[in-house]
């Protein structure tokens, strides 16, 4: 089945610092990349929508200087937090869409294991 | 706007009693639904999706849902729990098309009684 592989799974950084997050699908093309946020016993939080070779649409409310994502290629989409503080401390989770259709007319998305984020 | 609803937070049931999780939802039109587990500080595991078809959907590890549309409900069932359920449940609705969005519910943590 399909399988999504988010890098790092735990990240610790100093404030001020940047963090890259990778997320790749492994044995699929995924078209569309969403990240998550997940801050403690939350739900999950759209943070923004991201198609290969295009700008990713960022919900409202996200900063997108702070949280910059790359979808260059059909297999890997990077989230970047920049000059972290304490408050992007969070989970935070990829999911991907493969191309195409399902015979049910839909796609399910796939997600990877996440990636746990403290700053310090 | 699309919006989820699992109205309870924390539920609690004894091991291998039966065991029902409420989702409610809200979309403006045929919704594609889905239940979500997560253990802690894991990514989330597909349980089952509801797409069209027959209204009560089968998933993995023994759970079944029900499509009820005129009640905007999607509830998870399972007959007998085990301990390794103890988990965090999300309901989640979406729709198909390109940049389609799914949304999720803020979860039900299940916690199982010895």
């Amino acid at each position: 089945g399909a399988v999504v592989s988010q890098h790092p799974s735990r990240v610790i950084c100093k404030s001020g610092t940047s963090v890259k997050i990778e997320c790749r699908s492994l044995d699929f093309q995924a078209t569309t990349m969403f990240w998550y946020r997940q801050f403690p016993k939350k739900s999950l939080m759209l943070m923004a929508t991201s198609n290969e070779g295009s700008k990713a649409t960022y919900e409202q409310g996200v900063e997108k200087d702070k949280f910059l994502i790359n979808h260059a290629s059909l297999t890997l989409s990077t989230l970047t937090v920049t000059s972290a503080h304490p408050e992007d401390s969070s989970f935070y989770i990829c999911s991907a869409r493969g191309y195409g259709r399902s015979p049910s007319g839909a796609n399910v998305l796939t997600f990877g294991a996440g990636s746990r984020l403290t700053v310090l | 706007a699309q919006s989820v609803t699992q109205p309870d937070i924390h539920i609690t049931v004894s091991e291998g009693a039966s065991l029902e999780l409420r989702c409610n939802y809200s979309y403006g039109a045929t919704p594609y639904l889905f239940w979500y587990v997560q253990s802690p500080g894991q990514g989330l595991q597909l349980l089952l999706k509801y797409f069209s078809g027959d209204t009560l959907v089968q998933g993995i590890k023994g759970f079944e849902a029900e499509f009820k549309r005129s009640q905007s409900s999607f509830n998870l069932r399972k007959p007998s729990v085990h301990w390794s359920d103890a988990a965090e449940y999300f309901c989640a609705v979406g729709a198909f098309n390109r940049d389609d969005k799914i949304i999720f519910g803020k979860g039900t943590r299940l916690h199982i009684l010895p």
